[in-house]
């Protein structure tokens, strides 16, 4: 069993719809969580980050994590083309300058207009 | 956050060749990470590099075949060697610039053995 699962997809969307990005872990020790956009012949670029459970907004981006569950999410409100790209989830054990990160395999997110 | 140019971009090498990737930050940062990333694959860690000491590699990649650089603390690079058709994946560096904040991957590198 792979520690960190998620959907490769691929997901399309019509533009404005709400987007739904999922991850499940096995590690209970998993205490910072990430999601990542990379679009295409880029490198990923951190959205965002959040430690232990909640939820945590920025914009038009939500990010949940259920510790409880092992199951994190990533909402996208009103989605954009410009969206469009594969989102990857990560988390790691520790502080930023101390862990390393376990990744998702990315979901594919096209948004047509 | 911090800022990473990585080189070169993109590359196709001949099987047998090595090839070296660059990576430079604009702040010093103590640790640096490097990963591959393969088509439909999870990014996988390669390795970490802390300046001043040899790099600690992740099980499945050993030192001859890639080795790590890094002789201060705002570069690193990455060697491939004695390539294969295998290794065509892409390479990227990350670095954590501060606690708490998340890590910031380069752009990263295409590699192409044929």
């Amino acid at each position: 069993q792979k520690e960190v699962e998620q959907d490769p997809g691929p997901l399309s969307v019509p533009e404005g719809a709400i987007v739904s990005l999922n991850c499940t872990y096995s590690n209970s020790a998993f205490q910072y969580f990430m999601w990542y956009r990379q679009y295409s012949r880029k490198g990923p670029e951190l959205l965002m980050y959040t430690y232990s459970s909640g939820n945590k907004e920025d914009g038009r981006f939500t990010a949940q994590v259920d510790k409880s569950s092992k199951y994190i999410s990533l909402f996208i409100r009103d989605s954009q083309p410009s969206d469009s790209a594969t989102y990857l989830c990560a988390m790691s054990e520790r502080g930023s300058t101390l862990g390393r990160l376990y990744f998702g395999r990315g979901t594919q997110l096209t948004v047509w207009p | 956050s911090a800022v990473i140019s990585q080189k070169p971009s993109r590359d196709i090498c001949q099987r047998g060749t090595s090839l070296t990737i660059q990576c430079q930050v604009d702040s010093q940062v103590t640790m640096m990470f490097w990963y591959r990333q393969q088509p439909g694959q999870s990014l996988t860690l390669i390795a970490t590099a802390n300046q001043g000491s040899e790099a600690t590699y992740e099980s499945g990649f050993v030192i001859d075949k890639f080795p790590i650089s890094r002789p201060n603390l705002t570069f690193s690079t990455l060697t491939v060697s004695n390539m294969s058709p295998e290794d065509s994946s892409i390479y990227l560096c990350s670095v954590a610039p501060a606690p708490n904040y998340g890590y910031t991957f380069g752009s990263g590198t295409r590699l192409t053995v044929v």
